[in-house]
């Protein structure tokens, strides 16, 4: 049972805008930065945002991060056939002393 | 160029042993924490265990006292120890790479390696 629960799946058409929510705890996302994986199928996932909202090199700004209290948001914009993948968020937590991972969003391209 | 290559993986009995590995290229696994992250069959991400720079680990509830993080500096190798094994370990197995030393991200994941346990 993860401790940090995202919707199973969102979908758009292609160019629209999606979001993705992450919700955790005071002792996870409100006390330690968020990050966020893509994980296309068949394939390890991949870090598109860490530290709440950065992007590393080579990510488009087509993908944000944020966060607010206990909860994190990923959003999706412009929206492509090639984003089609699962996304999971991640944190550390403070009572487990563990690393959690969100339970996952499939997006689809409609 | 940043590589991880996971090895050791395969088809295991409940309750045998198993050690995988994961051979590090482009920085070395004592400059930064690192983790291995399994994925059950059509399931999510479940972080397994990290070890830092200085050596502290820390695991997951379903694998405490059963599996052991380590690594070798000279072979630059990141491993896991995984006994006691049962059905719901079966899982790809991936090692990571932590972004910073202050930053709970993995920028880095090997291609990860499949391991089932089953009899």
């Amino acid at each position: 049972q993860s401790v940090l629960t995202q919707p199973p799946s969102v979908s758009a058409a292609p160019g629209q805008k999606v979001t993705i929510s992450c919700s955790g705890s005071s002792s996870n996302i409100e006390s330690y930065y968020v990050s966020w994986y893509q994980q296309l199928p068949g394939t390890a996932p991949k870090l598109l945002i860490y530290d709440n909202n950065n992007r590393p090199s080579g990510i488009p700004d087509r993908f944000s991060g944020s966060r607010s209290g206990t909860s994190a948001t990923l959003g999706i914009t412009g929206l492509q056939t090639g984003d089609e993948a699962d996304y999971y968020c991640g944190t550390w937590d403070s009572s487990l002393s563990a690393f959690v991972f969100g339970t996952g969003t499939k997006v689809t391209v409609l | 160029e940043v590589q991880l290559v996971e090895s050791g993986g395969g088809l295991i009995q409940p309750g045998g042993s198993l050690r995988l590995s994961c051979a590090a290229s482009g920085f070395t696994v004592r400059s930064h924490y690192m983790s291995w992250v399994r994925q059950a069959p059509g399931k999510g991400l479940e972080w397994v265990s990290v070890i830092y720079s200085g050596g502290t680990t820390y695991y997951a509830d379903s694998v405490k006292g059963r599996f052991t993080i380590s690594r070798d500096i000279f072979k630059n190798t990141l491993y896991i120890q995984m006994n006691s094994l049962r059905a719901d370990d079966t899982a790809v197995y991936y090692c990571a790479r932590g972004a910073d030393s202050s930053s709970p991200s993995f920028d880095s994941w090997g291609q990860g390696i499949l391991v089932t346990v089953s009899s």
